[in-house]
């Protein structure tokens, strides 16, 4: 089973800030899928294949990464970005797994 | 759209089996694959498994043993049977739908989840 550690656990960000949150595998990944999280709601589909952005998601997002490491980035953060945001694998199945989630504040 | 929509119990007893339901509308089930998920107290998540359009099923190595996906095309409706729960089984439990790409997986729709409580 392949696992993936997400880092930092939390972090909190000002208005405008740029924001990197990490996803490491313990085994090569062709591909890393996000999600995001809003208290009280049920995880969207945030970024898929490592770099698309799911339909309605700013382009102030954006993903990156190959092979273990992985990464999603907010150009400049706003107020409704605040969420919990997790990593998932697919490529290496059964199972497809999810990392711990990254908790995103707003400062 | 796509739209999920889990029910079920929101308590069950340990030992016994929980079992939920997972409506869709705006597409059909006999298309794509249909799986459910489940996210701990402390936001660990979990796939457990999916049904295929064609009915074929995989599961969670981890529950193999305990676990049973469903469906009722006449419904467009999928089931989740999870057998001899325990407290460890306490979750919300999420129904999505499952995109495949020759190689990985993803989910694309999910629905708003329940939340089962495993309890005397």
């Amino acid at each position: 089973e392949i696992v993936l550690t997400q880092s930092p656990t939390t972090m909190a960000a000002s208005p405008g800030e740029k924001v990197t949150l990490t996803c490491r595998a313990s085994s090569s990944v062709s591909y890393m899928h996000w999600y995001q999280q809003r208290s009280g709601t049920s995880p969207k589909l945030w970024i898929y294949e490592t770099s698309k952005l799911a339909s309605g998601v700013p382009n102030r997002f954006s993903g990156s990464g190959s092979g273990t490491s992985y990464s999603l980035t907010i150009n400049s953060m706003e107020t409704e970005d605040a969420a919990t945001y997790y990593c998932q694998q697919g490529s290496s199945y059964p199972p497809m797994t999810f990392g711990g989630g990254t908790k995103l504040e707003l400062k | 759209e796509v739209q999920l929509q889990e029910s079920g119990p929101g308590l069950v007893k340990p030992s016994q089996s929980l079992s939920l339901t997972c409506s869709v509308t705006g597409y059909s089930i006999t298309s794509n694959y249909w799986g459910w998920i489940r996210k701990f107290p402390g936001n660990k998540m979990e796939w457990m498994g999916y049904i295929s359009y064609s009915g074929s099923t995989s599961y969670n190595p981890s529950l193999k043993s305990r676990i049973s996906i469903t469906r009722d095309t006449s419904k467009n409706q999928f089931f989740l049977q999870l057998n001899s729960v325990t407290t460890e089984d306490t979750a919300t439990y999420y129904c999505a739908r499952l995109v495949f790409r020759r190689v990985y997986w993803y989910f694309d729709f999910w629905g708003p989840g329940t939340m089962v409580t495993v309890s005397s």
